[in-house]
């Protein structure tokens, strides 16, 4: 339906190693968002990507889209202790503020 | 400062007595969403408002009222709360940037329901 999968449901990496979050979606998306919520905080927008097979980076954060439009993928290079916390996909109905989020992925950083 | 209020953060009340939850917002964005937050479900959008005077049912409306009768005010409103809406609500207001709506999301508001 409207639900997009999020996978994994946890990750735990030792710091400096590299992390990815997966979104997917039966359905054609018009458009795919992530969001950072740090432990005990509220989410932030990171990003939205829009185009099919586009591809965005933010400093060690690359962010994809599918081409098919039915994906998009969060990776993070050489993790970080302030990259701790839980990473969300959202998508809209197309034409409205009808917000559908992935059940998020929650990343612990080892130092 | 550019931001998403809500008031109060925690709330600890009983099942059956009528609470408001506030939402204020000072970026003069047109659209407002209340969220609810559960372990294992992720973020639930429960009302959203495209306009003042105009909202809509989100995925999980039922036991929630919201209002929004000027541009910067969405509160939401629990008629008769139950145990089940125990939960973190936020409140968030949207910007319809290059082709869709980013959330900007307020601290959120822990409601207990006894």
């Amino acid at each position: 339906g409207q639900q997009v999968m999020q996978i994994p449901q946890y990750q735990h990496v030792q710091e400096g190693e590299d992390f990815t979050t997966y979104c997917n979606s039966s359905t054609t998306l018009s458009n795919i968002q992530w969001y950072k919520q740090r432990p005990g905080g509220h989410p932030v927008f990171l990003i939205q990507l829009v185009k099919s097979g586009e591809v965005k980076k933010q400093k060690r954060l690359t962010f994809q889209f599918g081409e098919a439009k039915k994906n998009s993928s969060l990776h993070i290079t050489a993790t970080q202790t302030t990259d701790v916390g839980t990473y969300f996909c959202g998508r809209d109905q197309t034409g409205a503020n009808n917000l559908f989020f992935g059940t998020g992925t929650r990343l612990t950083v080892i130092p | 400062e550019a931001q998403v209020t809500q008031n109060p953060r925690y709330l600890i009340t009983v099942t059956g007595k009528k609470l408001t939850v506030t939402c204020s917002q000072n970026m003069n964005h047109e659209y407002m969403s209340w969220y609810r937050q559960d372990p294992g479900l992720g973020l639930r959008q429960i009302y959203y408002s495209m306009n003042v005077e105009v909202t809509d049912k989100g995925d999980v409306p039922e036991g929630y009222k919201v209002s929004r009768k000027e541009k910067r005010n969405f509160p939401l409103i629990l008629e008769s709360p139950s145990p089940n809406q125990t939960s973190l609500y936020f409140c968030a207001s949207s910007l319809y940037a290059a082709g869709a709506y980013e959330q900007y999301f307020g601290p959120g508001t822990r409601l207990t329901v006894t």
